[in-house]
């Protein structure tokens, strides 16, 4: 399975721009990116998911480098709702959800 | 986006008791669900994948006799924690795969149960 690294955790002001970046060198060319987040005490929720193309969606954006071996989660304005675990995942159509360990964003007042 | 409900939210049983936790797909047909679990502070673990009549495919080292899971329906799937030990102590979530509305598809998942087994 293609794997992925995030950094363990990230912090940021609230209000402010949060990039959250993933590592994917060994993905291939039917692998989807796909982000989750995990708020404290509840199931993980989707976030957004591409292929090669920058996505944006009413959470968050998506932009994946030219060679697909990188992505990053933008969150435009970072609220203290958004203070969760991260998590960037490659899947093909049809696969299970892999969960590695994450990115945990705290999002300071 | 789609809804996936878990009951119930918390249990606390005796030890040697078994637990059953139910997974619904609120507004669409799942013919495939997952289940996981998380211990604190770590990240989420695949224990099994569900079909909907059909029997659970297992991941390596989960003992399908003590986690006995049922796929009836395909909106409901149940997870039996039998026997439960507190080592079983844990959360645990169901996903739900949506039907295809494009190239991928989407997971949803269910807000968990925690199980504390005393």
């Amino acid at each position: 399975d293609a794997k992925t690294t995030q950094p363990n955790s990230m912090e940021s002001n609230e209000e402010e721009p949060v990039h959250l970046p993933c590592n994917h060198s060994t993905i291939s060319g039917t692998d989807y990116i796909h982000w989750y987040r995990q708020l404290p005490s509840q199931g993980p929720e989707y976030v957004i998911h591409g292929l090669t193309s920058n996505v944006n969606n009413r959470m968050a954006s998506l932009a994946i480098a030219e060679d697909r071996k990188s992505s990053t989660l933008i969150l435009h304005r970072a609220t203290l709702r958004d203070a969760a675990v991260y998590y960037c995942i490659l899947r093909t159509s049809y696969d299970k959800v892999i969960f590695g360990p994450g990115t945990s964003l705290s999002v300071i007042p | 986006g789609a809804v996936v409900s878990q009951h119930p939210s918390w249990v606390i049983c005796k030890s040697g008791t078994s637990v059953k936790i139910e997974c619904r797909s609120l507004d669409f047909q799942a013919t495939t669900m997952f289940w996981y679990r998380q211990f604190p502070k770590q990240s989420l673990m695949l224990m099994a994948t569900s079909n909907e009549g059909s029997k659970a495919t297992y991941e390596q080292g989960v003992e399908k006799d003590k986690f006995l899971i049922n796929h009836a329906s395909l909106t409901l799937s149940t997870l039996t924690v039998t026997s439960a030990h507190p080592e079983d102590s844990s959360f645990y979530i169901c996903s739900a795969r949506s039907p295809s509305r494009g190239p991928t598809d989407t997971q949803y998942f269910g807000p968990g149960t925690r199980l504390t087994v005393l």
